[in-house]
């Protein structure tokens, strides 16, 4: 039973352009979330997604960033006109659907450098 | 919205001790209590949990308790090995509100 898979691992983008990072979430797991981790510190909730469905976007700043979860394929983070502070590890974590607060297990996460 | 506090920042002991761990917590609707173990450039691992129900939870060198009344958890862990070191994040959220709040981590260093 494959874990939460993320991809890119690194990736590299110049000031200006757009990262797209992908989750695909465990088997059976229907509810996805993004984190960041700026280095040395603590993870930061971004937001949190369903099937076609934005559920809590209360952490995601207002500008330049979107995320979708489509009904076929990963769910996406995309960061548009990158800028440095945008390095940092992001990681996705997936979750099943019980009804109650259910653990969240966390994929290897994309290193973003913006040079 | 929640705020997590996490003390200590770092924590060194050595090898056979017992590791302390201490986190608070803000908003009393919380009833969801994750540990995760971060090793370097590594995924956050899930080591333990616990749910506002109980009081406290057990798995081997490693006890979670939760005291509901003064908001704080905290995280045992004995026979402290070297492989133990890494660093910690105890998080919070509650039903309705899936988003987990993390602390801002603990480095333990357990020395040979």
């Amino acid at each position: 039973n494959a874990g939460v898979m993320q991809n890119p691992r690194h990736l590299v983008r110049r000031r200006g352009q757009e990262a797209r990072l992908r989750c695909s979430p465990m088997k059976g797991h229907s509810h996805v979330y993004w984190y960041r981790q700026l280095p040395e510190e603590g993870l930061k909730f971004m937001v949190y997604l369903q099937k076609e469905n934005i559920i809590d976007e209360s952490g995601m700043p207002k500008e330049r960033f979107s995320a979708e979860f489509p009904k076929e394929g990963p769910s996406i983070l995309r960061i548009q006109q990158v800028v440095r502070g945008d390095s940092a590890a992001y990681f996705c974590a997936s979750s099943q659907d019980t009804g109650i607060t259910d653990t969240q297990y966390f994929g290897p996460g994309t290193r973003l450098t913006v040079l | 919205g929640e705020n997590v506090e996490q003390h200590p920042s770092t924590l060194s002991v050595q090898e056979g001790d017992s590791a302390v761990i201490k986190c608070t917590y803000s908003d009393s609707a919380s009833n969801y209590f994750p540990w995760y173990k971060q090793e370097l450039g590594k995924r956050p691992q899930l080591i333990i949990d616990i749910r506002s129900n109980v009081g406290e939870k057990k798995d081997q060198r490693i006890a979670v308790t939760l005291n509901k009344t003064a908001k704080h958890f905290s995280l045992h862990i004995t026979e402290t090995q070297p492989e133990d070191s890494a660093v910690y994040f105890c998080a919070a959220s509650r039903t309705g509100r899936r988003a987990l709040t993390f602390g801002s981590g603990t480095r333990l260093q357990v020395q040979p």
